[in-house]
């Protein structure tokens, strides 16, 4: 059974902390995405990364930055949280391929306060 | 303009019901069309994905692809209390990592 794990579901910090969301599959995949899904707006692409130690900007970097140290691990960071970074935050990998499937992973609420 | 747009809903059938869902699209590169669907609390799972004008069929689900319209159909027969979720449509180029997605439909089937 393929799987994408978040370490946490739910998580609640303080502004201006820096926070770290992490992601790991066990499929040996090449892609990996972090995702925001917000009402209204769908799931936007923050970043994802096609190898180990690269990284490519989605629709929305601003204030985030990511990792890739080891294939099987990509992580996201929010620098300095603020309020407006409130969200449900879903981290995604896919095989190399013209079409292959994305499976995601149970997504992290977090909350800034 | 967004490259992929879906009504958001939300909608509400009774048991039994068909349900249509539908996206448009802008980008005319996109070559592969997938829906997802997604249950409250839980990450998005592929439902269906097709690369090719016209229709296919898996059990009570039917995706529809018109690409000289840019639109995308999802059809659900016979709908279930357990169809009730937030389908999303999602759409990507012959060659690129990216998926881009719809915002998603809520849907919801009363028994």
């Amino acid at each position: 059974d393929v799987k994408v794990t978040q370490s946490s579901r739910y998580l609640v910090k303080r502004t201006g902390e820096k926070v770290f969301l992490e992601c790991v599959q066990d499929m040996d995949h090449e892609n990996m995405f972090w995702y925001r899904q917000d009402p209204g707006l769908g799931l936007r692409l923050i970043y994802f990364s096609y190898d180990v130690k690269m990284k490519e900007k989605g629709d929305i970097p601003e204030g985030y930055s990511v990792s890739r140290e080891k294939k099987e691990r990509f992580s996201l960071i929010l620098e300095s949280a603020s309020t407006n970074q409130t969200s449900m935050y879903l981290c995604a990998s896919r095989d190399r391929g013209q079409f292959t499937e994305a499976f995601f992973g149970q997504g992290t609420r977090l909350t800034v306060v | 303009q967004k490259e992929v747009e879906q009504d958001p809903g939300p909608l509400s059938v009774p048991e039994g019901a068909i349900v249509s869902l539908n996206c448009t699209y802008s980008n005319s590169a996109f070559q592969y069309f997938m829906w997802y669907r997604q249950y409250s609390r839980k990450g998005p799972e592929l439902l269906m994905y097709t690369y090719s004008s016209g229709n296919k069929e898996d059990g009570r689900f039917t995706a529809q692809v018109d690409k000289s319209s840019k639109y995308i159909s999802l059809f659900i027969r016979d709908s279930q209390p357990s169809d009730s979720a937030t389908y999303l449509c999602a759409m990507n180029m012959y060659t690129g990592n990216q998926f881009y997605f719809g915002t998603g439909t809520s849907l919801t089937v009363i028994p």
